[in-house]
């Protein structure tokens, strides 16, 4: 089955240590986002990827750094940059940048402290 | 600004119908999405509007109204799984998403 793998699912980190978290996807699927999501907020773009070798920073893209080198992958890493890390962090891919529905992984929730 | 609103929360009964209003302000517009969402899991597609008027899905329909900035998500027949957050996002004319916080649906039996 076609799908987006995210992992770990939980993962605790010590304040001023960077993490770095999985997104594999077999969908074929040409673009690729990170989301955090808080509680009480929107979905916020941190990331988005269209195609391989190339992405573009979202609206929260500070303390966060990613890379695109194969198309089934996004990786994305949480540097001691980043303020706030403590948050739940969902992986989406699209067939492009047009109108068409995001598939979504199961997330990873990420506690710093 | 660009700005989606829906309400924190909402409870229903099984069996009954619901309807989850979205309103939103986007730059230009390509669309609205509504997406399901249980707790601690991924977000699910439900449906696209982009277009005015009514898309129905079987126990889930959409609406779309572009003048008003208006959208609501209908569901029928509520059963218990139904329980979940419900996410509106609009797409702007960079197709960029704005969401919404998410409307979380309480089902009581």
């Amino acid at each position: 089955d076609g799908g987006i793998t995210q992992s770990p699912k939980y993962l605790f980190r010590k304040e001023g240590q960077n993490v770095t978290l999985s997104c594999e996807q077999n969908l074929n699927h040409d673009a690729m986002y990170w989301y955090r999501q808080d509680p009480g907020q929107g979905l916020r773009l941190i990331y988005y990827s269209q195609i391989v070798n190339d992405f573009q920073k979202g609206d929260i893209a500070e303390g966060y750094s990613v890379s695109r080198e194969k198309k089934e992958s996004f990786p994305l890493t949480v540097t001691s940059a980043q303020k706030n890390p403590t948050a739940f962090y969902l992986c989406a891919s699209s067939t492009g940048p047009e109108a068409s529905p995001l598939h979504f992984g199961n997330g990873t929730r990420l506690t710093v402290t | 600004g660009q700005n989606i609103d829906q309400p924190t929360e909402m409870t229903a009964t099984e069996g009954a119908i619901v309807q989850i209003n979205c309103t939103y302000q986007t730059s230009g517009f390509n669309g609205l999405f509504w997406y399901q969402q249980h707790a601690g899991e991924a977000p699910t597609f439900l449906s696209y509007n982009v277009l005015d008027g009514l898309e129905e899905k079987g126990r889930f329909s959409s609406f779309l109204s572009r003048s008003k900035g208006y959208s609501y998500l209908l569901l029928k027949e509520l059963q218990m799984k139904d329980s979940a957050s419900y996410l509106c996002a609009g797409m702007d004319s960079n197709y960029q998403l704005i969401w919404g916080a998410g409307t979380k649906l309480i089902i009581k039996p």
